[in-house]
């Protein structure tokens, strides 16, 4: 089992949808999470951190549950903007120290 | 401030040859990153510094490649020899660690696209 799993996707979604992504990780004792967002053949670029009360930043809102070990986000009013790859990153302690591991990623395409 | 920055953008080389990938943090950032991406696997983190100093090479693919952090502001990594699976997208990415934070927001750089032929 991989240490943080996302669904691949594609999405495909129409201008002002609703769309939500999940991410699954295997370490109870991870730390902190986060979602970046990759543009095709762009870096990786930080689109929020993601807490335990859950967080919304515009039409984006981020919510972890520590019990079933999954994080989210959550895209309202989708634009074509949007269009990216949704990188799940889950950071903690393992046997060699703080670990980043970045999930393969959900990609989103939204259509006009 | 110029970010991250690497070079060179694009590297197209042959089997058996020397590869060398280089990066420039952010200045004042005291953590460097070096990941590789494929379609296959992901983003996956090879190796990290903090102060110049290797924390985690586990994810370094096997001997033929080397991280190397001569002072804060450079970085190299080195694959001898280089074979075509090693095609994929490098990137560097530098964040500010402070003690005590389990994370701080990584800054990635452009990437190094390379290919093995």
């Amino acid at each position: 089992r991989k240490e943080v799993e996302q669904d691949p996707g594609p999405f495909n979604v129409p201008e002002g949808a609703t769309v939500a992504f999940n991410c699954t990780y295997s370490n109870s004792a991870s730390q902190s999470f986060f979602w970046y967002r990759q543009d095709c053949r762009k870096e990786p670029k930080l689109l929020m951190s993601v807490y335990s009360s859950g967080n919304e930043d515009g039409r984006f809102t981020a919510q972890l549950n520590r019990a079933s070990q999954y994080i989210s986000l959550l895209i309202r009013d989708s634009k074509l903007s949007d269009s990216a790859t949704y990188l799940c990153v889950v950071n903690g302690l393992n046997t060699g120290g703080f670990k980043t591991i970045f999930g393969a990623g959900t990609r989103l395409f939204v259509k006009a | 401030d110029a970010g991250v920055i690497q070079s060179p953008r694009h590297e197209v080389t042959e089997m058996g040859q020397e590869v060398t990938l280089r990066c420039k943090p952010i200045s004042g950032h005291n953590s460097l990153f070096w990941y590789r991406q494929t379609m296959m696997r992901g983003l996956e983190l090879l190796i990290y510094f903090n102060n110049n100093v290797p924390i985690d090479d586990s994810g370094m693919p096997e001997d033929r490649f080397s991280a190397k952090m001569p002072n804060a502001s450079f970085s190299t990594l080195k694959i001898q020899p280089s074979e075509p699976r090693d095609s994929a997208v490098y990137f560097c990415a530098s964040s500010l660690w402070a003690s005590g934070s389990s994370y701080n927001e990584q800054f990635f750089g452009p990437g190094t696209r390379l290919t093995v032929l």
